[in-house]
């Protein structure tokens, strides 16, 4: 069983640059979700990709966007970097339907200079 | 929107000493998951709770879901060192079907 696999592990932006994130979900999971985990905090639910749609998002600005193609990973985009953006951006995949648990990546370390 | 709260945000024990962290959600909630967060690394699952009530044991954690589904709590028996992380709880609203994390209690266990 494969596990989930993001890419890559550290970036080092300038601020008003773009960035794209990749996940791999975990064989079998149809569902993902990305979530940004800054320093000291508890991960805060960006969106969730179900069947290569959005189907939840959290209170993130439109300048973080999202893919998710019919392999079920997953891209995620953040346009017009602000320094706030710094923080370890972890992807989940899950089998869709409440109560299933989330399987993280090792997650992206963004900083953003 | 869904709030998930937690305290404390910090504990420090000696090895052997007990250890609970709280959870309490603004909405009622369709399940809630805990999960552990080693240093450096990414949350994992630990258990999730369903019902009304439920306690659930895995060796020496015991979790708990309030009887109205808007708390829980993880209280460890005798912290070990391989206890140290971080221990974030996981609310699921039915009607989103996405987990709302709390901020997370960071668990410190001297030897």
């Amino acid at each position: 069983e494969t596990g989930v696999t993001q890419s890559p592990t550290h970036l080092i932006k300038t601020r008003g640059q773009q960035v794209t994130l990749r996940c791999s979900s975990q064989s079998g999971h149809n569902t993902v979700s990305w979530y940004q985990q800054a320093l000291g905090q508890g991960p805060q639910f960006i969106f969730q990709y179900y069947r290569e749609e959005e189907n939840g998002r959290g209170n993130f600005p439109p300048r973080f966007s999202g893919l998710q193609f019919p392999n079920y990973s997953s891209e995620l985009n953040v346009n017009a970097l602000e320094l706030d953006d710094s923080a370890l951006y972890l992807c989940a995949s899950r089998l869709q339907g409440t109560g299933s648990p989330l399987h993280f990546g090792n997650g992206t370390r963004l900083t953003v200079t | 929107g869904q709030q998930v709260m937690q305290i404390p945000q910090y504990q420090h024990v000696q090895e052997g000493e007990d250890f609970t962290t709280y959870c309490n959600s603004s909405t009622t909630l369709s399940n809630i998951q805990w999960y552990k967060q080693r240093p450096g690394g990414h949350p994992v699952f630990l258990i999730q709770l369903v019902k009304s009530g439920e306690v659930k044991k895995q060796k020496r954690l015991t979790f708990q879901f309030g009887e109205a589904k808007k708390n829980s709590s993880l209280h460890i028996t005798a912290t070990q060192t391989t206890d140290v992380g971080t221990y974030f709880c996981a609310g699921e609203n039915s009607g989103y079907s996405t987990l709302t994390f709390g901020k997370g209690t960071m668990l410190l266990v001297s030897p």
